[in-house]
């Protein structure tokens, strides 16, 4: 079946430094989301993709939709303690009402 | 506005003992699902719901049954659990089959 890989599984960075994490599948997706989860809470959407080629900002992220369709990329630029988190990435399995999730990176944000 | 409730938001049960999570959202939602999360693992859907009276099975079904009498309600059972079910349980709710899902803050259900 469909699935979702995430790169890296985890990350240990200072404050003040850009990240870059990416999802790919073997499969082609229509639609790219990326969520964020604090510890103790449900994943909350970042940013949604729509188009192949879409590059979409929310504050200091910024996510991109592989021309492919088959990868997607997020960007967090001059992080910040409260960027620690769980990100995944998510996408709508073809013909089906199913999203499919990554197995997420881990952030670590260090003062 | 609550957007989406789960209750309970901790369970310890035995082996052999039935629960039932319940999750609510008040966004007039079409879509729920219900989701299972382990550690090192994503979210994983167990059933899914795509309008009152309709429910479907996800990736990961057996042992689990669920219910959607309303809108704005999704039932998950545990008829009778298995310490292989101690997980974290997420509902969640959309208002199209791609759009956005909002989740809820979880239940933790530890299986003894």
């Amino acid at each position: 079946g469909q699935q979702l890989n995430q790169s890296p599984q985890s990350m240990f960075i200072q404050e003040g430094e850009d990240v870059s994490m990416n999802c790919t599948s073997s499969s082609i997706f229509n639609t790219w989301l990326w969520y964020k989860q604090e510890p103790g809470e449900g994943p909350v959407l970042l940013i949604a993709l729509y188009k192949a080629g879409e590059l979409t900002s929310n504050g200091r992220l910024t996510a991109q939709f592989g021309i492919t369709r088959k990868d997607s990329f997020l960007n967090i630029s001059a992080s910040i303690p409260s960027d620690v988190g769980i990100y995944f990435c998510a996408g709508p399995t073809s013909g089906t009402y199913k999203y499919i999730f990554g197995t997420g990176t881990r952030l670590k944000v260090l003062a | 506005n609550a957007g989406v409730t789960q209750t309970p938001k901790f369970r310890v049960l035995k082996t052999g003992q039935s629960m039932t999570l319940l999750c609510a959202q008040d966004m007039n939602h079409e879509y729920m699902y219900w989701y299972r999360q382990d550690p090192g693992m994503g979210l994983r859907l167990i059933h899914y719901s795509v309008g009152e009276g309709t429910t479907a099975k996800g990736e990961v079904p057996d042992g689990y049954n669920v219910s959607r009498l309303k809108k704005q309600n999704f039932l998950l059972g545990l008829e009778s659990a298995a310490p292989s079910q101690t997980s974290v349980y997420f509902c969640a709710s959309s208002y199209s089959s791609v759009g956005e899902q909002f989740f809820g803050p979880g239940t933790r259900l530890t299986v003894l």
